[in-house]
């Protein structure tokens, strides 16, 4: 029941953009992202709930496609900071008010100067 | 400081033993989740539980336990059942459905 991340690495030059995608076989109610650097708790980076909603903080946005269940995360003009593994997280209904938060396998992403 | 809290950082066990792992959360939250993380495997669910005395399995429940009798914690309890015990366990809590989840700093379990 992972949801499904794509590419599962990537290397990039500062300054240049990237996409991570995710996608699920079955109907949610949110996606979330975060970020983990090596031996560090995964940090939310941002949630999306369903209505197709696009959010961003500073170079760092994501949307939401509800019909097709999938999330997209946009890095722009990456840093050497957003170097980490990149999850996404979905929640889908369970029934009876029960919601479980599942995540994808991960995206590495390596930014070099 | 409000924060989740995971004890100890580095456990090791022998091979048939049981072994608790404590979650700790002071953020007044509502869910709580246990994942296991092994290399090119991302984040897999235990367990999960949104309130007391309720909790439901994840997607690889089998050799694991876990209680929740009290709001603030949800111990882990890896039994002699689970085959390959070793790796790195997080638990994270958020204060209800479709909101953040905050993770504690995880512990690395080796079973030799």
């Amino acid at each position: 029941q992972q949801p499904v991340q794509s590419p599962q690495a990537v290397i990039l030059r500062e300054g240049e953009d990237a996409v991570i995608n995710c996608s699920s076989s079955k109907a949610l109610y949110s996606v979330h992202w975060y970020r983990q650097k090596h031996g560090e708790a995964p940090v939310f980076l941002m949630i999306l709930l369903k209505g197709g909603e696009q959010k961003g903080h500073d170079k760092i946005s994501a949307s939401f496609n509800e019909k097709k269940q999938q999330s997209s995360l946009y890095l722009t003009a990456s840093q050497l900071s957003y170097s980490g593994t990149y999850f996404c997280g979905t929640e889908m209904d369970r029934g009876a008010g029960s919601y479980q938060l599942t995540f994808g396998k991960g995206t590495k992403l390596s930014v070099i100067p | 400081d409000g924060g989740i809290t995971q004890s100890p950082k580095y456990l090791f066990r022998k091979e048939g033993q049981n072994v608790t792992l404590s979650c700790e959360q002071n953020l007044n939250h509502d869910a709580m989740y246990w994942y296991r993380q092994d290399p090119g495997q991302g984040l897999r669910l235990i367990y999960y539980s949104q309130i007391v005395n309720d909790f439901q399995k994840g997607d690889i429940a089998e050799g694991y336990s876990v209680s929740r009798e009290k709001k603030e914690s949800f111990p882990l309890t890896v039994t002699s059942a689970q085959k390959n015990p070793t790796a790195f366990y997080l638990c994270a809590s958020s204060q209800r459905a479709n909101t953040e989840a905050f993770f504690g700093q995880g512990t690395r379990l080796t079973v030799v």
